[in-house]
């Protein structure tokens, strides 16, 4: 069975522009979260969505949004990228609510 | 607000050394405790699960305590070996209604020379 899969894996853009990244769950997975990790740090909760629905939103401004598709992937959303946006973008995918995360390996983005 | 600290930071030790690596959490009202290994520039890979009514958990070689009152968790590594060099990151679920909100520690680099 394939793991969680993310989309791309690294990213070069200019400050002002917009970016998509995408994730794919593991198989029969119903949620996903995305966290941002800067380099040297822990891992940072942006959001997660389960069942399609926004379930927990972090401390991120309103240029970071996502969304959850009918078969359970999903989209991070970042727009006027700012450098310090800088970071390894992490997905993560559990059967249910609150069951064990299991991560994507990552898009690195690189705001220039 | 959760506040998960990791010590040491940093760890060096000869191979086949056993060794723990310690996670203290500042509120103790937890659902669960996630133990995660990372190699430079990649995803975070499982180890292990504890749940709040769980004592330890054991994998191979790993070893997970949990002591929710005193909101501390160790990790402990038996006959450590090169392949174990890494950073390993405790996370916390603050609760059930929480769902994947998983707050993190900054993690401890741990290299194990040959």
């Amino acid at each position: 069975d394939a793991g969680v899969t993310q989309s791309p894996t690294h990213l070069i853009k200019t400050r002002g522009q917009h970016v998509t990244l995408r994730c794919s769950p593991i198989s029969g997975h119903k949620s996903v979260s995305w966290y941002q990790q800067v380099l040297g740090q822990g891992p940072q909760f942006i959001f997660q969505y389960y069942e399609k629905e926004e379930r927990g939103r972090g401390n991120f401004p309103d240029r970071f949004s996502a969304r959850q598709f009918p078969n359970y992937s999903s989209e991070l959303n970042v727009n006027a990228l700012l450098l310090g946006d800088s970071a390894l973008y992490l997905c993560a995918s559990s059967s249910s609510y609150a069951t064990e995360a299991f991560f994507g390996q990552g898009t690195r983005l690189t705001v220039v | 607000k959760q506040e998960v600290t990791q010590i040491p930071a940093a760890l060096s030790v000869p191979e086949g050394e056993n060794l723990v690596l310690n996670c203290s959490f500042t509120d103790s009202a937890i659902y669960n405790l996630q133990w995660f290994r990372q190699d430079p520039g990649k995803g975070l890979t499982s180890l292990l699960l504890i749940q709040s009514s769980q004592r330890e958990q054991t994998s191979g070689r790993l070893n997970a305590s949990l002591d929710k009152s005193s909101g501390r968790s160790t990790l402990y590594i038996a006959a450590s070996q090169p392949g174990d060099s890494a950073t390993y990151l405790c996370a916390v679920r603050p609760g059930e209604t929480s769902g994947s909100r998983l707050t993190f520690g900054e993690g401890t680099q741990l290299t194990v020379n040959p």
